[in-house]
């Protein structure tokens, strides 16, 4: 069975840093596409970054580009996204997702959320 | 980036008739588009990928149908577990986006 299991969110000020990690279990972790969704009050469901099954391609939204850093360590099955510069409208509930990308010319989607883990952040 | 939109906002139906849910691109996504479920406090649960394949372990009630811009998705015969908010995403191109949701409930 597919599990993902978020950690680290929590109360932040504006400004501050974040670590969200995601530990991956019952499946083959280095072979997929991993990522991260949030959903806020502001824009509903977001795709935030994902990355290859080897680290080597990343994707970033426009509204994170530059602040947050998507990162996995496949002898672990975790999957990490540190996010810094954080700003209220990065309030919400972030979901660890498998699949969401592209390779080899195919796009794909996610097919496993994890729970989510919530980030606050205060003005 | 690609935005989606989904109509109804909110679709008030009676257990055991239809749902017929519809989801819009604004540009051409062929066939890279996804259905999602979710019910309060839970997250997402995925249904349907490439416009028309159920995903494992989801019941034959649910159909769906379309490519490039204009997309359907349908419940045959609601069922109490079926009340929730539907989202669709495209996957064709990033940033991958959802539309804002359709809110199945009971009538």
């Amino acid at each position: 069975e597919v599990q993902l299991v978020e950690s680290g969110g929590g109360l932040v000020q504006r400004g501050g840093s974040l670590r969200l990690s995601c530990a991956a279990s019952g499946f083959t972790f280095r072979t997929y596409l991993m990522g991260w969704v949030r959903q806020t009050p502001g824009k509903g469901l977001e795709w935030v970054s994902s990355m290859s099954g080897a680290g080597l391609t990343t994707y970033y939204a426009d509204s994170v580009q530059g602040r947050f850093i998507i990162s996995r360590d496949n002898s672990n099955n975790a999957l990490y996204l540190q996010m810094s510069n954080l700003k209220n409208e990065d309030s919400g509930r972030y979901y660890c997702v498998r699949g969401g990308g592209c390779t080899g010319g195919n796009c794909y989607t996610s097919d496993n959320w994890g729970q989510g883990t919530l980030v606050t952040v205060s003005s | 980036e690609i935005v989606m939109t989904q109509s109804p906002v909110t679709l008030s139906v009676s257990p055991g008739e239809r749902a017929t849910l519809s989801c819009r691109a604004s540009e051409t996504v062929g066939t890279n588009l996804a259905w999602y479920q979710q019910k309060p406090g839970r997250a997402p649960r995925f249904l349907i990928y490439s416009a028309s394949g159920r995903a494992t372990g989801v019941p034959a009630r649910f159909s769906a149908s379309g490519s490039g811009v204009e997309f359907t998705l349908t419940i045959n015969s609601l069922q109490s577990e079926d009340f929730g908010v539907y989202y669709c995403q495209q996957y064709k191109d990033w940033p991958f986006t959802f539309g804002p949701g359709t809110r199945v409930d009971v009538k």
